[in-house]
């Protein structure tokens, strides 16, 4: 079975500096990763997605984020955000080309 | 491109009665739409699978009878609550993935708000 863990419930942080959310997860087989942005009573929006290659992914809205296989992490990274960041993001794996499976999110607030 | 719509964004319902809820992929073909569950400040929860003209995989948990799935078409997959409770109030969420694009992304509808009074 798969799991995802978001390290981080909450972070706070001030405008224009930078952010790293935190995932880990575990799978005993190959996985896709996902990194997803939701606002406030809207669905979820692709921030990107890793499935081979570089492990460095860009994404939208400025965002990346690094696939360490010997860690099992895909931590979720911004140099300088804005406060028009400001919502949850999840942290999704996807083992099978199936079913996806969500962390449990962490609310991000930007504070001016 | 990849389009997902939802209807009704939010109903309001009497304990007791039925409602339906579709998910519509805009401007693909999907073999393969999924529904969430979210409850508020949670995650989101699958609770079935439903592919194309055959029956939907319920996960775990999950009252088939209770939360009917039909995917009729490539395109329309419907989630109908059946004597809903106060306890079925939640965001519904549904994926739907683009057949031709391949299997590995979902693309999310923007949710349906239920509220059962």
């Amino acid at each position: 079975a798969q799991s995802v863990t978001q390290l981080d419930s909450q972070v706070p942080v001030f405008e224009e500096a930078p952010v790293e959310l935190r995932c880990n997860y575990s799978s005993s087989v190959s996985v896709y990763l996902f990194w997803y942005v939701q606002y406030p009573n809207q669905g979820l929006q692709l921030l990107l997605k890793y499935l081979s290659g570089s492990t460095l992914v860009k994404g939208i809205n400025g965002f990346e984020a690094e696939f360490n296989k010997s860690q099992t992490s895909f931590h979720l990274r911004k140099p300088s955000v804005h406060i028009s960041d400001t919502a949850e993001y999840f942290c999704a794996v996807s083992p099978n080309n199936n079913d996806m499976r969500f962390g449990a999110g962490t609310r991000l607030t930007v504070k001016p | 491109g990849a389009v997902v719509s939802q209807h009704p964004s939010w109903v309001i319902c009497k304990s007791g009665t039925s409602v339906k809820i579709e998910c519509r992929s805009l401007d693909f073909q999907a073999t393969t739409m999924f529904w969430y569950r979210q409850f508020p400040k949670q995650s989101l929860m699958l609770m079935a699978t439903s592919n194309e003209g055959s029956k939907a995989t319920y996960e775990q948990g999950v009252e088939k009878d209770k939360f009917l799935i039909n995917h009729a078409s490539l395109t329309l997959s419907t989630l109908t609550v059946t004597s809903a409770h106060p306890e079925d109030s939640s965001f519904y969420i549904c994926s739907a993935r683009d057949f031709l694009a391949g299997a590995y992304e979902q693309y999310f509808g923007p949710g349906t708000r239920l509220t059962v009074t």
